[in-house]
């Protein structure tokens, strides 16, 4: 069985500082995805991310970054100079070859900007 | 908006009710994927249709709740007899492909439906 967990319930920082979202995951296929999703206030699911398992190498984009490491089972987003725009329900989740998909959400962490 | 819809947007329901939720994919999508959301959780999986067929229904709770696709667009969920702890947001996501390229499978997810069961 898959399981994420995201520690985080809420965070809560001012506008221009740095954030990092942890994610840590349990698998025992060999093969998989892992994605990040953002859930503004709106309800509605945003992709962020997906990387494979055979895929460490970290990646940046804009003021998003995510450190994947397959040694601690963890995949952490970082989102640098935070905006207000940035405060949503963030989502860490898997999927398995074979699994068709099928999305295994953490519990998320909402995350909150101050101005 | 070629996004995926999802009707209504809040439904409520009295315990025992019959319910039922409606998903319209992105044209084109095989996919099409049921979430249930209870009030600070994550998504958790219920149910995966490629075309018509139910490929994956592992996730729905119990014989109270069904889906149909009957022609592989359009999918509704339906719950019998409601109770209290059905209350959550039903989402809804469709893609591509499955498992063909990893980039046709990408999930778009629609608003959900709140429902409240009384």
């Amino acid at each position: 069985a898959q399981k994420v967990t995201q520690a985080q319930t809420e965070i809560s920082v001012v506008e221009k500082e740095d954030v990092t979202l942890d994610c840590v995951y349990e698998t025992r296929d060999t093969t998989y995805y892992l994605f990040w999703y953002k859930q503004p206030p709106s309800g509605e699911l945003v992709f962020l991310i997906r990387r494979n398992s055979f895929d460490e190498q970290n990646e940046i984009s804009g003021r998003y970054s995510w450190n994947f490491q397959k040694s601690t089972s963890s995949f952490n987003f970082t989102i640098t100079a935070s905006q207000v725009v940035d405060s949503a329900v963030y989502f860490c989740a898997l999927s398995v070859m074979g699994g068709a998909q099928k999305l295994v959400f953490g519990q998320g962490t909402r995350l909150t900007i101050n101005p | 908006g070629a996004g995926v819809s999802q009707t209504p947007s809040n439904k409520v329901t009295e315990k025992g009710k019959y319910v039922e939720l409606r998903c319209d994919p992105i044209s084109g999508h095989t996919a099409l994927y049921w979430y249930r959301q209870s009030l600070g959780q994550g998504p958790e999986f219920l149910i995966y249709f490629q075309g018509t067929g139910a490929a994956d229904d592992s996730g729905l709770p119990n014989d109270r709740f069904f889906a149909v696709r009957p022609e592989g667009s359009v999918s509704t969920l339906k719950i019998q007899r409601t109770e209290r702890g059905d209350s959550a947001v039903y989402l809804c996501a469709s893609s591509l492909t499955v498992w063909e390229r990893i980039e046709d499978d990408e999930q778009f997810f629609g608003p959900g439906t709140r429902l409240t069961v009384l």
